[in-house]
């Protein structure tokens, strides 16, 4: 079946731009997590959806990063008036449950010029 | 505060031979312990799940152990292949909680 898809798979921008990415998880995984990835660095958790809970908002570097989700479906990561420190992989992952193993999406490429 | 710590210098060995990661954490008491490999460009991909009172887990040529008392875990993958170069994340889990995740290391397998 198909896996996690994120769009675009690479961006450029201008310094104070706002961005959206996208990622479509696995259909019926409940959970969603959005990861930044720094080159050469490890996976920095960002937020974290569950079904209809209010989302774990706890690794969002500032208030220029924001997320939505509809439902158990797509998801968007927005940063706003970004900043040359926000170049990197972004990441999203699906599971079935917040304690199973992650799929992950192929990733974003974000550079900022 | 916590902190989990791979590797962060690449790892050569020679085809045929069992290569050994290292995973090692401070002030965290995980409740579960996952490896995922991560190729150049792509995400990574899950491939072993350990849990905090299992001592090993195997699947094919990999093998897991995780010592809560060392707070380490151990990373084998036997009979090494140029195919299993990539980098192996580990992540660490609390019951309940997110995944945080090591560095990485390097693996690179030389025909």
């Amino acid at each position: 079946g198909a896996g996690v898809s994120q769009s675009p798979s690479n961006k450029v921008t201008e310094k104070g731009k706002d961005v959206e990415l996208r990622c479509d998880p696995i259909s019926g995984h409940t959970a969603l997590y959005w990861y930044r990835q720094r080159l050469g660095q490890g996976l920095e958790f960002l937020i974290y959806f569950q079904g209809n809970s209010a989302p774990d908002k706890s690794g969002l570097p500032s208030d220029r990063f924001s997320a939505e989700r509809t439902g158990e479906s797509v998801s968007t990561l927005t940063i706003q008036r970004t900043q040359q420190e926000d170049s990197a992989v972004y990441l999203c992952a699906s599971s079935p449950y917040r304690l199973d193993e992650q799929f992950f999406g192929p990733g974003t490429r974000l550079t900022v010029l | 505060s916590q902190k989990i710590e791979q590797n962060s210098e690449a790892l050569n060995i020679q085809e045929g031979k069992t290569a050994t990661l290292t995973c090692n954490y401070t002030n965290y008491s995980p409740a579960y312990l996952q490896w995922y490999r991560q190729d150049p460009g792509r995400g990574p991909v899950f491939l072993l799940l350990i849990r905090e009172n299992e001592k090993e887990k195997r699947k094919e040529r990999l093998k897991v152990t995780f010592d809560t008392t060392l707070k380490q875990s151990l990373f084998h993958i036997t009979a090494s292949q140029p195919a299993d170069s990539a980098t192996y994340l580990c992540a660490l889990q609390r019951a309940g909680n997110m995944l945080t995740f090591g560095g990485g290391t390097r693996l690179m397998v030389k025909p």
